[in-house]
């Protein structure tokens, strides 16, 4: 069993729609949450981040955990064209020494369409 | 524009050749990192930096060798690299302060023939 589990879709919606993500995940030491937003031939950008259970609201973003489901989302409201990417999921862990590791999702390919 | 600046954007080389990529920010993180990402796959972390010293290598293969000469500067130098190297190389930072976000560059997208 992977240690985070996301749909990989891909995920077409039309223009307007509300957009659900998800990860799952089975490490209970990953600590903090975020949603990575990936375009084609772009770095990963940070849309979301978050530590503790509940929602977090940032724009048309809203982040939810549920940490005793091991359970994250990530919703996107009046879906627009550009916001078609990938969108990744992440956890991380602090590492002795110093840092921390991040483990991702295998990413949910979304398009919205006019 | 990323605050994480990676340099060259594009790079081809032979197996036998001897390059290097960059990764520099001016955050005043002090946590820096490098993955590699092939194409549909999420990143895999290979090393990460703190405080200018290793503090994990995901066990690379020694024909990547990292190098991280200031707090703002981190390279990868590569030797002798194989056909499945090609891919998509990432450089991230992050304050080192428990679990911060990381930021990632734009990547090098490195070419093996």
């Amino acid at each position: 069993q992977k240690e985070v589990e996301q749909d990989p879709g891909p995920l077409s919606v039309p223009e307007g729609a509300i957009v659900s993500l998800n990860c799952t995940y089975s490490n209970s030491a990953f600590q903090y949450f975020m949603w990575y937003r990936q375009y084609s031939r772009k770095g990963p950008e940070l849309l979301m981040y978050t530590y503790s259970s509940g929602n977090k609201e940032d724009g048309r973003f809203t982040a939810q955990v549920d940490k005793s489901s091991k359970y994250i989302s990530l919703f996107i409201r009046d879906s627009q064209p550009s916001d078609s990417a990938t969108y990744l999921c992440a956890m991380s862990a602090v590492v002795t020494g110093g840092g921390n590791k991040l483990t991702f999702g295998t990413g949910t390919q979304l398009k919205v369409e006019l | 524009d990323t605050e994480v600046t990676q340099t060259p954007k594009h790079l081809v080389m032979g197996m036998t050749n001897k390059k290097s990529l960059k990764c520099e920010q001016h955050m005043g993180h002090r946590a820096m990192y490098w993955y590699k990402q092939k194409a549909k796959k999420p990143p895999e972390l290979m090393f990460v930096y703190s405080y200018e010293k290793l503090s994990i290598n995901e066990s690379v293969p020694s024909r990547f060798s990292p190098e991280c000469p200031n707090s703002s500067l981190l390279n990868l130098h590569l030797h002798a690299l194989q056909p499945e190297d090609s891919a998509l190389y990432l450089c991230a930072s992050s304050r080192d302060k428990g679990n911060q976000p990381q930021h990632f560059g734009d990547g090098t997208r490195l070419s093996i023939l």
